[in-house]
């Protein structure tokens, strides 16, 4: 079975620091794999995907993950931190059957 | 606008009472999904359905119940056998299995 760690359950930077939130998944075929950001009391919104095409995905926010297959990670980063950047962000990847595999989430915190 | 209902927001019932959470998408999206959140274990499956008429167990089914009559409607019945229902309750729907899932607001349900 699939399966992704988030290295980290907390991690904190200064405001216009680097964000590096890690991914790593194990799978026996090529994945899709997500990034999820959820702020408080609401859903998950997602942030970007990976489907085989361009391993440098970009999404929203400025957030961006790259796909290396020889390490099986997947993480996310940002060249600079913003205080609206605070939440908690999910890794999750596709079991090829009939759901997604979720990480157990990284708090991010901003500090000024 | 397309997207995912949940209500209500926040959701309070005496112990021992069966509650019914609603979860309704306009997105025309096959499959939808219920998780539960609890503050760092991330999100657990509890039921999902790939069709109208149709739905299987997540990892946690134990003490909740759903149905799929509507493509668009998908509820989750959170009954009494249920030991500890106190959690943030997450309802999404995806174009098809593996597929990027899109999230409902939530519903924070107590159990007094």
């Amino acid at each position: 079975a699939q399966s992704v760690t988030q290295l980290g359950s907390h991690v904190s930077v200064s405001e216009g620091a680097l964000v590096l939130l890690r991914c790593n998944y194990s799978s026996s075929v090529p994945p899709y794999l997500f990034w999820y950001v959820q702020y408080p009391n609401q859903g998950l919104q997602l942030l970007l995907k990976y489907t085989s095409a361009a391993t440098l995905v970009k999404g929203i926010n400025g957030f961006e993950a790259e796909f290396k297959k020889s390490e099986t990670s997947f993480h996310l980063t940002k060249p600079s931190a913003h205080m609206s950047d605070a939440a908690e962000y999910f890794c999750a990847v596709s079991e090829w059957t009939d759901k997604l595999i979720f990480g157990t989430g990284t708090r991010l915190q901003v500090f000024p | 606008d397309g997207g995912i209902t949940q209500s209500p927001k926040y959701l309070f019932r005496k112990e021992g009472q069966n509650v019914t959470l609603s979860c309704e998408q306009n997105l025309n999206h096959d499959a939808m999904y219920w998780y539960r959140q609890d503050p760092g274990q991330g999100l657990r499956l509890i039921y999902y359905s790939q069709i109208v008429n149709d739905f299987q167990k997540g990892d946690i089914a134990e003490g909740y119940s759903v149905s799929r009559e509507k493509k668009e409607s998908f509820p989750l019945t959170v009954t009494s056998a249920q030991k500890n229902p106190t959690a943030f309750y997450l309802c999404a729907s995806s174009i098809g299995p593996s597929t990027e899932q899109f999230f409902g607001p939530g519903t924070r349900l107590t159990v007094l």
